[in-house]
């Protein structure tokens, strides 16, 4: 079966650094995404990886292992705004999007 | 503004009822998706439409009719729903040629009791 796994819920410490994790197990892979979501909000997408290594996109920085089917989003110097669900999807086979159930990220002052 | 839309914003139907969700892109997109997003729960992707055909069907029930008339338009007929689709609508379009972005609308909060 195809599975995305990332933990429920994270705290963070304004303008600190958090780590969110993803491993994902999909039938093909076509590209591992980010989405952030606030509250009552649609999803906006925040990054794509389908090589591996590091993408660096301002505060935020996204990493892919295909070999280990793992993914991580890197938020830095965390400020209140940051707080939302953090959504990690992967494009199989078929190019349709798999999507984890979010991590829902809270920011402490 | 996304430059996708969606109307309502929220939805109150008893199981009886017949109601229709519409979500509207002004982005020039030839994809367009219906997705469901249940608390705590992945998205499900419902129905997909590449140039108005409808490509995808993820096993969802009939009470779920999806109609597209043109590629800037995407409806969600809803008929005899059941409390358990109680849920967050979302609509999403993309270009199919640049498969790695989707941009979403605002969603439907549907609440059916």
């Amino acid at each position: 079966g195809q599975n995305i796994d990332q933990p429920t819920e994270m705290t963070a410490t304004e303008g600190a650094i958090v780590q969110i994790n993803c491993t994902y197990q999909t039938s093909g892979f076509n590209g591992l995404f980010w989405y952030q979501q606030h509250a009552g909000e649609a999803p906006t997408f925040l990054s794509y990886n389908v090589l591996d290594g590091l993408e660096e996109k301002g505060r935020f920085s996204s990493f892919l292992s295909r070999s280990k089917g793992y993914s991580y989003l890197l938020l830095k110097e965390l400020q209140m705004k940051d707080s939302a669900s953090y959504l990690c999807a992967v494009g199989d086979s078929n190019y349709q999007l798999i999507w984890g159930a979010g991590t829902k990220l809270i920011i402490k002052p | 503004e996304t430059g996708v839309t969606q109307t309502p914003r929220h939805l109150v139907m008893g199981m009886t009822n017949k109601k229709s969700l519409k979500c509207e892109q002004h982005l020039g997109h030839n994809a367009m998706y219906w997705y469901k997003q249940s608390a705590k729960k992945p998205l499900e992707l419902m129905f997909v439409y590449n140039f108005k055909e409808q490509t995808e069907n993820n096993s969802v029930p009939s009470r779920f009719s999806p109609e597209c008339p043109n590629s800037s338009h995407l409806f969600l007929h809803l008929h005899t729903l059941q409390p358990e689709d109680s849920a967050l609508y979302l609509c999403a379009s993309g270009k199919i040629e640049v498969y790695n972005e989707q941009f979403f609308g605002p969603g439907t909060r549907l609440t059916v009791l």
